[in-house]
Parts: C-alpha cells; structure tokens; sequence
C-alpha cells in the first residue's frame, strides 16, 4: 500500500460543478502540499497545510490531522482547472516529501 | 526573480553517457531536491540537500550523484545512463524543511531519454 493514496485516479466534470479530489496518507507529516501539473508538464504549488482550512479563490484544501486525511475542493470549476492535481507529505522530520500518483481532472464546457 | 531553472528541457542520451542536469534557485532556499516522474507513478525523490555541503539519498538513488557546493546550485549527474532512466526529472526547492511550512518551487522539467 502506498503511503500517500489519492481518489479518484480520474475525474470529469462539467463546467460549473463542485469538485473533490481526496488524499490519504499512512505516515507521520509536518505539513501535506497540493500541487497542480498543467498539461505542458509545469508543477505549481497550490496550498500548503499543516492543520484546518485554506482558501485561495475557487480553491479551497482541508487537512483531519487525526484521520490522517486530506480533501481539496474547487468550486465552480472551469475548463482552466483541468490539470493534473498531486498531493504530497512531508516527513516528520521535514526532509522528505512523498507524493501521490495524481488525480486528472478534466472539466467539460 | 528567476525562481528554480532547470537545464536543459530535453536530452537524449546513450546507453552508457554520462550527462549533469543542472538546476539552480535563486531565493536562497536551504532544501533542493530532485524527483523523477514516470507514467503510472508518483513523483520519486532521488536525492536531496538541507543546505551547502549535504546531501542525502531519497526513495530512488541509485545511477544518481549529486553535489551541493553552493547554496544555488544542485546538479544531478547520471555516471552511466541506463534505459531505466528515460523519465522526467524535476528539480524543487523550499525554505525551512524542518519546519514544514516553506511551500514548494519547481523547475520546468528535463525530459530525458536513453536508448
């Protein structure tokens, strides 16, 4: 079993839906990332959570420390935010990172 | 402000070359390190460095050597290319990793192939 697991492995949507990529991970953490991978392969940092809530815009990421558990919602979604979305833990430590495989999301018009 | 370049984005290589993928940040970010990414996988750590003059291996280290002589500056030499190595590779960086609150920076990627 992985130690960071994302679901769903693939996701389409129409325009305008309410979306929710999830993330579980089995080990300790000091902080967990989301990430995006637009098709021509770039990797851009989303959020950084180490507990609660965060919001940038249409993005919003939650983190259940105690459920070891991760969500990353978007709401009103548009042909733009299809991409690639990764989540990643950092070790306890704070030297290694470990990632997931990725959930591609396409969003329709 | 450059944030983390990668060079170069494309290289085919050899069965046997050896090659340095540079990459270099210029935020004065202590952590560098370096991920290979291939269809089905995740994002795999090879090496990485907590600052000048560190370095220690990752998930995947073998085939791989770093260096880490300067602040800027984390190259990621292949000795010998193998087919096996014929991936993606990204090179990122962040400040405070002991701290786990320094978001991440990438670079652009090098496709790498080797026949």
């Amino acid at each position: 079993k992985n130690e960071v697991e994302q679901s769903p492995q693939n996701l389409t949507a129409q325009e305008g839906e309410f979306i929710t990529i999830n993330c579980s991970y089995s080990v300790g953490i000091s902080a967990l990332h989301w990430l995006q991978q637009h098709p021509g392969g770039g990797i851009v940092s989303l959020f950084m959570l180490s507990s609660g809530k965060k919001k940038h815009g249409r993005l919003i990421a939650t983190i259940n420390i105690q459920e070891k558990h991760s969500s990353l919602h978007i709401t009103a979604s548009h042909p733009r935010d299809s991409a690639v979305y990764i989540c990643a833990v950092r070790s306890a430590s704070g030297s290694r990172l470990t990632f997931g495989e990725g959930t591609q999301l396409t969003v329709n018009p | 402000n450059a944030g983390v370049t990668q060079t170069p984005k494309f290289q085919v290589l050899k069965t046997g070359q050896s090659m340095t993928l540079q990459c270099a940040q210029d935020m004065n970010h202590e952590y560098m390190s370096w991920y290979r990414q291939d269809p089905g996988m995740g994002l795999r750590l090879i090496h990485y460095s907590v600052g000048a003059g560190i370095t220690d291996q990752g998930e995947v280290p073998n085939g791989y050597n770093v260096s880490r002589s300067t602040t800027e500056d984390f190259p990621l030499r292949l000795l010998s290319a193998a087919p096996s190595q014929t991936s993606v590779y990204f090179c990122a960086s962040s400040s405070r990793p002991f701290e786990g609150n320094s978001p991440l920076h990438f670079g652009n990627g090098t496709r790498l192939t080797v026949t």
